[in-house]
């Protein structure tokens, strides 16, 4: 069973067209982090979001949390093919420090 | 820092021999993680350490999973025997409290 649920599973899209990733989950968690992994490498950090209703932005990237804290939300506008990867949600429970990965959204940007 | 350090970075081996996987944590931080990523399963959590000692195992799929962590420095991740259905990229991440994970990059296990 996962805790974290992403949607789509897969986005293959066209240079310079806008996109969401959803990252849903039943449990409340303490903060929610985006992870993107390109082929042959870990997962690396994008952001943490940590208060309910959040909205972060990293250049052409905005990271929101849900107002009760079980959701997010990754919105890249004018995709790149730079943006090409694995983006991962991954929530740390209250109280506890073991990250839980989303099953996360394998994204291609068409030049 | 170097980062996190895995080795070796490939891994072939014959079904029912044993596999060892090994990392190196970034000094300093207190939480070691074993994940490991499939396309069917995605990213699961295998097992965790908090100081050295192991806090949550529940991830581990069988007996014939085990990990240690000696000391702050090294934890290793074995499986004996080892199968087919195991064959996957193992990740270690380490972490500080309250704090982002750091992974490395990865162990792909090939069980034949």
């Amino acid at each position: 069973t996962q805790l974290l649920e992403q949607s789509p599973q897969f986005l293959s899209i066209q240079e310079g067209e806008n996109l969401t990733v959803y990252c849903n989950s039943s449990s409340v968690f303490s903060s929610l982090q985006w992870y993107r992994q390109e082929p042959g490498e870990g997962p690396v950090l994008l952001v943490t979001v940590v208060t309910g209703g959040e909205v972060k932005k990293l250049k052409r990237l905005t990271f929101q949390f849900g107002d009760a804290r079980k959701d997010s939300s990754l919105h890249i506008t004018a995709a790149q093919p730079g943006d090409t990867g694995l983006y991962l949600c991954a929530g740390d429970r209250t109280g506890a420090n073991n990250l839980f990965f989303g099953t996360g959204t394998r994204l291609t940007v068409i030049p | 820092d170097a980062g996190v350090i895995q080795s070796p970075r490939h891994e072939v081996t014959e079904m029912g021999q044993e596999v060892t996987l090994r990392c190196k944590p970034i000094s300093g931080h207190d939480y070691l993680f074993w994940y490991r990523q499939t396309m069917m399963r995605g990213l699961e959590l295998l097992i965790y350490f908090n100081n050295n000692v192991p806090i949550d195992d529940s991830g581990m799929p069988e007996d014939r999973f085990s990990a240690k962590m000696p000391n702050a420095s090294f934890s290793t991740l074995k499986i004996q025997p080892s199968e087919p259905r195991d064959s996957a990229v193992y990740f270690c991440a380490t972490k500080l409290s309250g704090t982002e994970a750091f992974f490395g990059q990865g162990t792909r296990l090939t069980v034949v």
